[in-house]
């Protein structure tokens, strides 16, 4: 496997259901990042790892709970969802690290999510 | 608050055309500006620019950043069917901590007609 890779890529879940997505980056890189892309809306940064360190929270509900094993792998952890929370979900990583100027994301395919 | 426009929000041309697209800002602590294109599901990069005034260029794609204004154009000539997409714009911004967050624009949706 090569890049940045997510699973499922695509899940439908009921409100009372708890579900995980699985992000991979094969890439060397220590930053990952969570995005909901919902329809006919910028693209909005949830949750930041740096070295494993969550360095962002943009006011995710906690109905989303990430975790970050490693510099490799990123999860986001789903439960009780509102059928408002049916998106698109992008993983990306980027270099990282302390003082990092260029730091271009490379991104998953997503996990298309719908909440019934 | 940091934003990223970017306008039309949809075009239509046929192909062989040259399109423009645009992208302006209101950010703090700029870093650089990306175009990605997303056509199915990831978006893809296309360019990172850092300095105002120096073109990139690949292929029939170009783009230009002007810091000065605040606004970057990605230029597509002799368009053609694939190059429909959407086009993102996003700045990326340094808060203080270790890693950059980017800031993306809604996009602009592009159709290519045969």
């Amino acid at each position: 496997e090569t890049g940045v890779t997510q699973t499922p890529r695509h899940l439908v879940m009921g409100m009372t259901n708890k579900k995980s997505l699985k992000c991979e980056q094969h890439l060397g890189h220590n930053a990952m990042y969570w995005y909901k892309q919902s329809a006919k809306k910028p693209l909005e940064l949830m949750f930041v790892y740096n070295f494993k360190e969550q360095t962002e929270n943009n006011s995710v509900p906690s109905r989303f709970s990430p975790e970050c094993p490693n510099s490799s792998h990123l999860f986001l952890h789903l439960h009780t969802l509102q059928p408002e929370d049916s998106a698109l979900y992008l993983c990306a990583s980027s270099q990282g690290g302390w003082l990092a100027t260029y730091n271009e994301q490379f991104f998953g395919p997503g996990t298309r999510l719908t909440v019934l | 608050e940091d934003k990223v426009v970017q306008s039309p929000l949809s075009l239509v041309v046929h192909e062989g055309d040259t399109v423009t697209l645009n992208c302006s800002y209101e950010v703090t602590n700029f870093r650089s500006l990306l175009w990605y294109k997303q056509e199915k599901k990831a978006p893809t990069f296309l360019f990172m620019l850092t300095s105002s005034g120096i073109e990139k260029k690949s292929g029939r794609l170009s783009s230009i950043l002007d810091k000065k204004e605040l606004f970057s154009i990605l230029n597509i000539t002799a368009t053609q069917t694939g190059d429909s997409a959407v086009y993102l714009c996003a700045v990326e911004a340094n808060y203080g901590g270790a890693t950059n967050k980017l800031i993306f624009g809604t996009g602009t949706l592009l159709a290519v007609q045969p």
